[in-house]
């Protein structure tokens, strides 16, 4: 494997499942990101991590629980989830963050969710 | 607070006609510029990126973008449009810090043959 990789590529879930979303990176970076993206809206930032720790987190809702147990795997869990989270979620992955250099970011094909 | 607007949720061209894609930003500090592409079914790839260097910024493709601080634009120009071309388009804004980025609603490439 290469690059970054998501699993699933679809998930369909009922509003009480609770399901996983991974993200693994080959690249040797250290920061790892999680955005939403929904129809007609711009890429929304949800998650930061940077060597395991969480530097960013946009307000999102506690039903998206992000977990990173090291520098090449994240997660995304999911809980009673509402029909308006379905949208298509990025992982991405970067060298490091705090840096004084722009550090690129490589986005994983994405997981496609749809809640009923 | 950056702001990125891309002008047209969709473009249609022909083959091998001029590609213009257009993205203005607002930013409260010397912006870094960027476009990434978008194929169905995949993540976004980096096209190109203006980090204060030229500002005229050539990416892979056959792509290119101008930084026109006067007129806060960062416009996406191919002189000839490929099939394979055919994707969405967004451009981003960062604020400074080295990874935060504000992306516009994307631009929707169409190539007929």
């Amino acid at each position: 494997e290469t690059g970054v990789t998501q699993t699933p590529r679809h998930l369909v879930m009922g509003m009480t499942n609770k399901k996983s979303l991974k993200c693994e990176q080959h690249l040797g970076h250290n920061a790892m990101y999680w955005y939403k993206q929904s129809a007609k809206k711009p890429l929304e930032l949800m998650f930061v991590y940077n060597f395991k720790e969480q530097t960013e987190n946009n307000s999102v809702p506690s039903r998206f629980s992000p977990e990173c147990p090291n520098s090449s795997h994240l997660f995304l869990h999911l809980h009673t989830l509402q029909p308006e989270d379905s949208a298509l979620y990025l992982c991405a992955s970067s060298p490091k963050i705090r840096t004084s250099e722009y550090n690129e970011q490589f986005f994983g094909p994405g997981t496609r969710l749809t809640v009923l | 607070a950056q702001s990125v607007t891309q002008l047209g949720s969709h473009v249609s061209v022909s083959e091998g006609a001029l590609v213009l894609l257009r993205c203005n930003y607002s930013s409260s500090v010397p912006p870094y510029l960027f476009w990434y592409v978008q194929y169905p079914n995949q993540g976004l790839q980096l096209l190109l990126k203006y980090t204060s260097a030229a500002t005229l910024v050539k990416g892979i493709n056959g792509f290119e973008a101008e930084f026109k601080k006067s007129e806060t634009s960062f416009h996406l120009t191919k002189p000839s449009a490929h099939m394979s071309d055919a994707a969405e388009y967004f451009c981003a804004v960062s604020d400074g810090s080295n990874y935060k980025l504000t992306f516009g609603k994307g631009t929707l490439l169409t190539v007929n043959p």
